[in-house]
């Protein structure tokens, strides 16, 4: 399997300001996907990182709010603009790992965001 | 649209003893993928066990087994002898059968409590 990092792990962020997390993986891979864990609730798709053109969002999501970046196989970025309470959630990076079809899922630690 | 449903919010067990987890899924399409994931405190998602729809053998990874029935659109997890590392969330998951890997939709999760 893939080794998936996150950076940050958590952080603390004032209202109104924007949060970038990075997501590293150790090997390249066609998908990669950001998923939003709202506390005590299940995983919601944010987006599909698509390298090289504009990420796909799911509906409820939106670029200006979400914004994504994948410049190569390896690295994808997400951030969380104009942040208010409600953006309180584990954000979590995931890739699609194998060959053809039916690609096992991995996921990234996950980043915990607060927003104060 | 795929659903996925989990009717046990809460679940216990005796260490050592044996549980199982309840999922049911909605689908119209004969080509996909189930899995289990498990999310300790640290908010890590960790693959548990996989599912082809296309194979009738259930799947088990040392004292993970799942019940799979197509049919009923049931796919059920077994733990045998249960360990106190195993107190966690558990998420049951669809994944379409696409030829590049693809999203997954969770269900609403089932929190595990493992008893001394």
């Amino acid at each position: 399997s893939a080794v998936i990092s996150q950076k940050p792990s958590r952080d603390i962020c004032q209202r109104g300001t924007s949060l970038t997390i990075q997501c590293q993986v150790d090997s390249q891979v066609t998908m990669m996907f950001w998923y939003r864990q709202q506390p005590g609730q299940s995983l919601t798709l944010i987006a599909t990182a698509n390298q090289g053109s504009e990420a796909t969002y799911e509906s409820g999501f939106v670029i200006d709010k979400f914004p994504i970046s994948r410049p190569n196989l390896t690295f994808s970025t997400l951030t969380v603009s104009n942040m208010s309470p409600e953006d309180s959630s584990i954000y979590l990076c995931s890739v699609a790992w194998g060959q053809g079809v039916g690609n096992t899922i991995y996921f990234g630690e996950g980043s915990w965001l607060t927003v104060v | 649209a795929q659903t996925v449903t989990q009717s046990q919010p809460e679940m216990s067990v005796q260490e050592a003893e044996t549980v199982t987890l309840s999922c049911t899924y909605d689908t119209s399409e004969s080509d996909y993928y189930l899995f289990w994931y498990k999310q300790p405190p640290s908010r890590q998602m960790i693959l548990v066990i996989r599912q082809e729809a296309y194979k009738q053998q259930n799947a088990t990874e040392n004292r993970f087994s799942v019940n799979f029935q197509k049919a009923a659109k049931s796919f059920s997890l077994k733990i045998s002898d249960s360990q106190l590392g195993d107190a966690a969330m558990y998420f049951c998951a669809y994944q379409r059968g696409e030829t590049s890997g693809s999203r997954l939709t969770f269900g609403e999760g089932t929190q595990l409590t493992v008893n001394p």
